[in-house]
């Protein structure tokens, strides 16, 4: 499957405050998916980008995929307590390592 | 999307046994597949079970480990074999949604091996 790096582990955020998390890849992605995994769940597909330089947004979540198609983004405003969980980038059948989030009240 | 049941959601076994974990969804679906968690880790690709053939195995894991069965369109299982603490993780089962679905997953099965 295709590789794909995630960035950061893990990211404690200030409620209220914003965070991103990346994922990269070295070679052209055909799309990419991202998921949420709340803790002690499972994963569930939040969306998918297909084209080059792809802009979706869901509410407080804005989601990029680049140029070039090797990095894909996930920025997050004004985080609430009910953003906690790991965020899963994939593609392929191969997902990233994953960004857990926590937050601080 | 589909709805996957999945069973059982958690398991305490003995090192020796083998248990076969059962993924039933509420549509036909060509390919599901078995995934393995690790705790705290990612998601890592077990297998892939298509009905009428055998199921594909990623590199690391074999079929003497974990045999699939895939008897119809909406039913699959996993069985871990010969257990032993290495292989307490979470699995989960997945298919597709098409297009612009992503992946469903079931709710996992937790074992434990002691």
């Amino acid at each position: 499957g295709q590789q794909v790096m995630q960035i950061p582990q893990y990211q404690h955020v200030q409620e209220g405050e914003d965070f991103t998390t990346y994922c990269n890849s070295s070679t052209t992605l055909s799309n990419i998916q991202w998921y949420k995994q709340r803790p002690g769940g499972h994963p569930v597909f939040l969306i998918q980008l297909v084209k080059s330089g792809e802009v979706k947004k869901q509410k407080r979540l804005t989601f990029q995929f680049g140029e070039a198609k090797k990095n894909s983004s996930l920025h997050i405003t004004a985080t609430q307590t009910t953003d906690v969980g790991t965020y899963f980038c994939a593609s392929k059948l191969s997902f990233g390592a994953g960004t857990t989030v926590t937050v601080r009240a | 999307s589909a709805v996957i049941s999945q069973k059982p959601s958690r398991d305490i076994c003995q090192r020796g046994t083998s248990l076969t974990i059962q993924c039933q969804v509420d549509s036909q679906v060509t390919m599901m597949f078995w995934y393995r968690q690790q705790p705290g880790q990612s998601l890592t690709l077990i297998a892939t079970a298509n009905q009428g053939s055998e199921a594909t195995y990623e590199s690391g894991f074999v079929i003497d480990k974990f045999p699939i069965s895939r008897p119809n369109l909406t039913f699959s299982t996993l069985t871990v074999s010969n257990m032993s603490p290495e292989d307490s993780s979470i699995y989960l089962c997945s298919v597709g949604g098409g297009a612009n679905y992503g992946y469903t997953f079931g709710s996992g099965t937790r074992l434990t091996v002691v």
